[in-house]
C-alpha cells in the first residue's frame, strides 16, 4: 500500500536560515511524488513534482526536493527562509491511478 | 487563463440536510477529483470523475456523490449532512488521470455544519 509520513508537524526557523521539511513514503512501485504549499484558508499550490526522472527536482519559489530510493525519502529544501514562506506544506504520493495520498502536515513558523 | 474555480466559498447548513459544490477545472484539464479536509489534517480523497463518470471512489459513504458535465465542471453532492462533514472540500483538476499529471486546486468550499 501505497503512503507517507511527514515526520515533523511544526518546523521553526528564522529568516534567512535554511529550511528542512522532511517526507518519507511507501510504494510498492515507482512513485509520483508532489509537495504542495497551504497559506491560511487557501487551496493547495503545486511547489514540485518528482515523476522518475531527475532525483533532484526544482520547483517554484527556490524549493527544491531530492528523491532517495534508497532511503525512501523525500525532502523538501529552500536555502533560505523567507517570511512569506510560512504556510502548511503537504508532501504527496500519486497512485498510478491519480489518486493522490496526503501527508499529515508540516506547519512551517518562520521567524524574523 | 483562469486556474480552478469553485463556489461557493463558504456555506452554513444545519444536521440532515443537503447541500450541492460546484467545481469548474483549469483551461484544458479534463479530469476532476475532489478531495475533504478536516481541519488540522491533509485532504483525503472522495472521489475522481474523467468522461463524465466516477472512476474511482475513496473510503466515502454514499452520501456523497457527484456529477461531471459534458464541460468537464463538477458537482459535489452531500446528503443527510452530519455534523463530521464539517470541512474544506476542495476539487483539483488535472489533464487526464495519470499518476504523474499534477493536479491544480481550487481555493476551495468552507462547509460548516450546525
Amino acid at each position: 500500500a501505497q503512503s507517507v509520513t511527514q515526520l515533523d508537524s511544526h518546523v521553526s526557523v528564522s529568516e534567512g536560515t535554511p529550511v528542512l521539511l522532511r517526507c518519507n513514503y511507501s510504494s510498492s512501485y515507482s512513485p509520483s511524488l508532489f509537495w504542495y504549499v497551504q497559506h491560511p484558508n487557501k487551496g493547495l499550490q503545486l511547489l514540485l513534482k518528482y515523476t522518475s526522472a531527475a532525483t533532484l527536482v526544482k520547483g517554484i519559489n527556490g524549493f527544491e526536493a531530492e528523491f532517495k530510493k534508497s532511503e525512501t525519502s523525500f525532502h523538501l529544501t529552500k536555502p533560505s527562509a523567507h517570511m512569506s514562506d510560512a504556510a502548511e506544506y503537504f508532501c504527496v504520493v500519486s497512485l498510478y491511478t491519480g489518486k493522490l495520498i496526503f501527508g499529515q502536515g508540516t506547519t512551517l513558523q518562520v521567524k524574523p | 487563463d483562469a486556474g480552478v474555480t469553485q463556489s461557493p466559498t463558504h456555506l452554513i447548513k444545519t444536521r440532515g440536510q443537503q447541500v450541492t459544490l460546484r467545481c469548474s477545472p483549469k483551461s484544458g484539464h479534463d479530469t476532476v477529483s475532489w478531495y475533504q479536509q478536516a481541519l488540522g489534517q491533509g485532504p483525503q480523497f472522495i472521489f475522481q470523475y474523467y468522461e463524465e463518470e466516477e472512476r474511482q471512489r475513496g473510503n466515502f459513504p454514499d452520501r456523497f456523490s457527484g456529477h461531471q458535465f459534458p464541460n468537464y465542471s463538477s458537482e459535489l453532492n452531500v446528503n443527510a449532512l452530519l455534523l463530521g462533514d464539517s470541512a474544506l472540500y476542495l476539487c483539483a483538476s488535472s489533464f487526464s488521470t495519470g499518476s504523474n499529471q499534477p493536479q491544480h486546486f481550487g481555493d476551495g468550499t468552507r462547509l460548516s455544519i450546525l
